[in-house]
């Protein structure tokens, strides 16, 4: 099975500044078509997870330009370039690649 | 509206069973894989299982196979999860999950299910 893991665990943050969480896989998740297998999801409290970035790069329909996705590979990164009171909640990783594993989660919270 | 609504959760004894399901609206359900995720109340999500869009491929995690069961009925728009041989350690808050060709872009609002005597 595919091993996802997060950092930090734990991420409070000041509104307007930015914050950046990071995923590392256990094996590529970069398909032969080009696609990396990897997307983000914030889960709300007392709400589900909801998808921000699919195939690694690509915001998904109604997600702020704030919030960005990079890597490739095993190693990838989630942005926000300037962060607002509702982004609090906690941020997952994803791989699709082989069924579904998740990262443990970061909590993002206000300072 | 495109949505998925779980439904079935509540509360079993250790040993019992229980059927989840799942009911699909808006979007045309046989198009779709479907998976059911889990999480326990303030923890991580964990992946429980997955079903291709005909219903003829199935995958298990290690710790609910040979217990829990997926299923289709695309007639009626509907995803089914049969558990059994509940254990504490399956209280957890179910979700269905759709995915399209390369990810999964629709989550339902999730069934609590709570194993305890």
């Amino acid at each position: 099975d595919i091993v996802m893991t997060q950092s930090p665990l734990s991420l409070p943050v000041t509104p307007g500044e930015p914050a950046s969480i990071s995923c590392r896989s256990s094996q590529s998740l970069l398909d032969k078509n080009g696609y990396n297998y990897l997307d983000w999801y914030l889960q709300k409290p007392g709400e589900s997870p909801q998808l921000l970035i699919y195939l690694a790069s690509n915001r998904a329909s109604g997600v702020p330009d704030r919030f960005s996705g990079s890597g490739s590979g095993t190693d990838f990164t989630l942005k926000i370039s300037r962060v607002e009171a509702e982004d609090v909640g906690v941020y997952y990783c994803m791989q699709g690649l082989q069924t579904l594993t998740f990262g443990g989660g970061t909590k993002v919270e206000i300072k | 509206e495109v949505q998925l609504v779980e439904s079935g959760g509540g509360l079993v004894q250790p040993g019992g069973s229980l059927r989840l399901s799942c009911a699909a609206s808006g979007f045309t359900f046989r198009n779709y894989w479907m998976h059911w995720v889990r999480q326990v109340p303030g923890e991580g999500l964990v992946w429980v299982s997955e079903i291709s869009s005909d219903g003829s491929g199935t995958a298990y995690g290690a710790s609910v196979k040979g217990r829990f069961t997926i299923s289709r009925d695309n007639a009626k728009n509907t995803l089914y999860l049969q558990m059994e041989s509940l254990r504490a350690e399956d209280t957890a808050i179910y979700y269905c999950l759709r995915k399209g060709g390369w990810y999964v872009d629709l989550w339902g609002q999730g069934t609590l299910v709570t194993v305890s005597s």
